[in-house]
């Protein structure tokens, strides 16, 4: 069990750029999720997927987010057109089938200059 | 929507002293989890809790689900600086996915 792993751990990025994340999840696992967390708040949920399948989808996805996980194993975030207010710690995490606890990565510090 | 509320938001407390953060669900829970998050890393889980009345214990750290299954509370004893941290409790409403509390942020200082 080598963990929930996440590129880059931190990314700094100007205004209107376009920026990409990866999570690799335990290989096992066939749920994976996408959360977004600001300084003072709790993690929030944005989407997660069911092997390949994106079964979910939070309000909070504008159009400028897209997530994918082509395979069923490794997922990316990417955000388009990054304004400040996405500064935020994009956190991955992942699970098993069933109502099991969720297994979290180290996150991704994205600061939008 | 199913909205936690945690309290307090805040605990500064002397090492060796008693602790409980309390998480309230606006509707039953399916299932209440704990993590614990240091500054800018992931969340590392502590406990799980399904059944109302339910209490588990991991080192100094006691969480309790209540009988209607709407509040949980997390209890530390004696702590130590190595406790100090955000700790988020997590709702499981039945949508596969859980939904956080604001969290809780414990200084300890010796």
């Amino acid at each position: 069990d080598t963990g929930v792993s996440q590129d880059p751990r931190h990314k700094i990025t100007k205004r209107g750029q376009n920026v990409t994340f990866r999570c690799d999840p335990i290989s096992e696992h066939n749920r994976l999720y996408w959360y977004r967390q600001t300084l003072g708040q709790g993690p929030e949920f944005l989407t997660y997927f069911q092997n390949e399948a994106q079964l979910e989808k939070s309000r909070l996805l504008s159009d400028r987010f897209s997530a994918e996980r082509p395979k069923g194993s490794f997922s990316t975030l990417e955000i388009q057109r990054t304004e400040q207010g996405d500064s935020a710690m994009y956190l991955c995490a992942s699970s098993p089938p069933g109502r099991e606890k969720l297994f979290f990565g180290s996150g991704t510090q994205l600061s939008v200059l | 929507s199913q909205e936690l509320e945690q309290s307090p938001q805040s605990l500064i407390v002397q090492e060796g002293k008693n602790l409980t953060i309390n998480c309230t669900s606006s509707k039953t829970l399916y299932g209440l989890y704990w993590y614990k998050q240091k500054y800018g890393e992931g969340l590392i889980f502590l406990m799980m809790l399904q059944k109302g009345g339910e209490e588990k214990s991991h080192e100094k750290i006691t969480a309790k689900l209540d009988e209607k299954k709407q509040q949980s509370s997390l209890h530390i004893t004696a702590s130590q600086p190595s406790h100090a941290g955000i700790y988020l409790c997590g709702a499981d409403s039945n949508t596969d996915k859980l939904i956080f509390g604001t969290g809780t942020r414990l200084q300890v200082f010796p």
